[in-house]
């Protein structure tokens, strides 16, 4: 089954406490990002990465990093989280810049 | 600053009646639009989207229009069922923005009454 996946849907971490929210695609897609969803806002763009080793910011990248090592693979790394990433995290890809983009069931992170 | 926005939060339709959801955008180099439906605890899934050379693009029950001169879209869902009952994203993107993003509404929560 074409798919998304991320890993762990909850996440309850304290202040200043590196983590990883780890994200797979078996499409063989080019593009992934990393999103963002808050009340009243949307889902805010924080990394994208068009290939293997090429990965740039989005609109909301402070706190946050990536890295693309495989195609398959988009990590989001926490450094030093702050309870201002308390937040619901959606991995998404795409093959085609015109069709459609997969969307992992989300990561539902708070930290305290 | 707010460049995809769906001013209506929340949306209750009867069973079987039309559902309209609108947004409207401001930036004029968007020229694809697309729209998201999310279930609770379920990532958003693709709905339906339209490029901006067409006004409207029709997919079984959904049917997307778009006023380039209005800088806005609707997602037009007839009949209404009870499985509609989500919230609904608009999101756009520019072709020659060199970062495939989405630029994403804030949402509807469409409620479909049986």
């Amino acid at each position: 089954e074409a798919q998304v996946t991320q890993n762990p849907r909850y996440l309850i971490t304290v202040t200043g406490k590196k983590l990883t929210v780890t994200c797979s695609q078996n499409m063989n897609h080019e593009y992934m990002s990393w999103y963002r969803q808050d009340p009243g806002l949307g889902l805010r763009q924080i990394y994208y990465s068009m290939n293997v080793e090429v990965t740039d910011k989005g609109d909301v990248p402070e706190g946050y990093k990536v890295s693309r090592k495989e195609k398959r693979n988009f990590p989001l790394i926490l450094e030093s989280p702050s309870p201002n990433q308390t937040s619901l995290y959606f991995c998404a890809s795409s093959f085609s810049t015109r069709g459609g983009y997969t969307f992992g069931s989300g990561t539902r992170l708070t930290v305290v | 600053d707010q460049q995809v926005k769906q001013n209506s939060p929340s949306l209750s339709v009867q069973e079987g009646r039309i559902s309209i959801l609108n947004c409207d955008y401001t930036n004029s180099m968007f020229d694809y639009f697309l729209w998201y439906k999310k279930y609770p605890a379920e990532g958003p899934t693709f709905l339906i989207s339209i490029s901006s050379i067409k006004d409207k693009n029709e997919d079984g029950r959904f049917t997307v229009f778009l006023n380039k001169s209005a800088k806005h879209l609707s997602l037009h869902i007839v009949p209404s069922q009870p499985g509609d009952s989500a919230v609904y994203f608009c999101a756009a993107k520019g072709l020659y923005f060199g970062n495939e993003k989405l630029t994403f509404g804030t949402g509807t929560r469409l409620t479909i009454i049986p």
